[in-house]
């Protein structure tokens, strides 16, 4: 079982550019997420998804796009990358809370540092 | 809005005892527990779900106080593989679902 895998897990990009990053589960959890860790700030959440097709936002959503058109994906697109977009990336996803514990399984993380 | 975790950082000896502290402004769900080791991600300890539940695992046990909105993580007797960043995240009881973590308390544990 591959669990949650993200890629790439590490992107240098310019100012200006853009990109996403991916997120893809084999474990059938219908709730999957965004955070980005910066130091001193814990995990801050971007935006999440309780289903396909459902998409909320999160406490730092400015800058960034998300989907949801499968159960099994959930990109995270960057459409104009400043420096603050620089950071560690994480998706984590979960059963849900309906299943008794919203417990979260994390991805591997991807670094974005943006020039 | 983040709950707020303290301390920021704390040092120990093994075998030493340690206590973290969450508290959150909003009236919460429930309570989670991760561990993160560097260069990782974080990994889930534990979830506590009703007031004034305990629960544990180990020499590491939670507690979740409903009505203060706070939780307490207890590490008793700590080893060195108990090292690493200590992450309360909480879930409102409003019935969204996202999870909101806390800043984070660095533990160190020296031989």
């Amino acid at each position: 079982n591959a669990g949650v895998t993200q890629t790439p897990k590490f992107q240098v990009l310019k100012t200006g550019q853009s990109m996403t990053l991916q997120c893809a589960q084999d474990m059938n959890h219908e709730y999957m997420s965004w955070y980005r860790q910066d130091p001193g700030m814990g995990l801050r959440l971007i935006h999440y998804s309780v289903g396909a097709g459902i998409t909320d936002q999160g406490e730092v959503p400015n800058g960034y796009n998300v989907s949801r058109s499968t159960t099994e994906d959930f990109p995270l697109r960057l459409l104009s990358a400043a420096p603050s977009q620089t950071s560690v990336y994480f998706c984590a996803t979960s059963s849900g809370r309906n299943s008794g514990a919203n417990v979260l399984t994390f991805g591997a993380g991807s670094r974005l540092t943006v020039l | 809005q983040q709950p707020v975790q303290s301390p920021q950082a704390v040092i120990l000896r093994e075998g030493e005892d340690a206590v973290i502290n969450c508290s959150s402004s909003k009236a919460l769900y429930s309570v989670h527990w991760y561990r993160q080791k560097h260069g990782e991600a974080p990994v889930f300890l534990m979830i506590l779900l009703k007031g004034g539940e305990q629960k544990g695992h180990e020499k590491i046990s939670a507690s979740f106080n409903e009505k203060k909105q706070q939780s307490s993580l207890y590490l008793t007797a700590s080893q060195l593989s108990y090292s690493g960043t200590y992450f309360c995240g909480t879930e409102s009881g409003t019935g969204r679902r996202a999870l909101t973590f806390g800043s984070g308390t660095r533990l160190q544990v020296q031989p």
